[in-house]
């Protein structure tokens, strides 16, 4: 596609429910990668997928958080049993194996009640 | 570790005065340093880049390894260039996580 696709765009759910949050990454872009945008907080990396590679999960808050990414496009971040302090924007972006051309999401904006 | 300090939270510029938006990064290897802006209802995009050395939108920046430093300047503030600045670190030459700044909003007035 022209740019990152990610959906849905807001997601209001309720605390103790799972979501799934989609990213379609630009066509081409081999690597991938999670961010949350909290308020004050700038951005916190999550995770990040590189072609075949090992994903690098080492910015996962705690094991309520996952991620995979099928066929090397698109990506799922799955939070489980979610807490009220959970709620942020989940940002996704994907860049070339160089590392040019990083390009962002519009990002989900999730609230957990 | 690397990490990346933008001291301001809240930068507040009259028009056509001159902009300095701070950071200061840690890493012990050989980083990549971007500057990322957020208009207002917009996405997250790519500012500048230090290896590209170039001016965008009157942007500049430069790579002070001495300092650690790699403030965004520009001569002139518009009232277009209020928005959010990230800056972002990230290992040179091959696609890596970005560690970002807390970032620093720039709100310019007449």
């Amino acid at each position: 596609g022209a740019g990152v696709s990610q959906s849905p765009s807001n997601k209001v759910t309720e605390k103790g429910k799972d979501v799934e949050l989609r990213c379609d990454p630009i066509s081409g872009h081999t690597a991938l990668y999670w961010y949350r945008q909290s308020l004050g907080q700038g951005l916190e990396f999550l995770i990040y997928f590189q072609g075949n590679s090992a994903p690098d999960k080492s910015g996962l808050p705690s094991d309520r958080f996952s991620a995979e990414r099928t066929g090397g496009s698109v990506s799922t971040l799955t939070i489980q049993r979610t807490q009220q302090e959970d709620s942020a924007v989940y940002l996704c972006a994907s860049s070339f194996v160089t590392g040019d051309g990083y390009t962002f999401g519009s990002g989900t904006r999730l609230t957990v009640v | 570790a690397q990490r990346v300090t933008q001291p301001e939270k809240l930068l507040s510029v009259f028009k056509g005065a001159p902009v300095e938006l701070k950071c200061n990064y840690s890493y012990s290897g050989s980083p990549e340093l971007f500057w990322y802006v957020q208009y207002s209802r917009q996405r997250l995009q790519l500012l500048l880049r230090h290896i590209s050395r170039e001016s965008i939108k009157g942007f500049t920046a430069d790579l002070n390894k001495g300092e650690t430093s790699f403030h965004l300047k520009k001569p002139f503030a518009q009232e277009e260039d209020s928005a959010m600045y990230y800056c972002a670190l990230s290992r040179t030459g091959t696609a890596s996580k970005l560690t970002f700044g807390t970032g620093t909003r720039l709100q310019v007035t007449l």
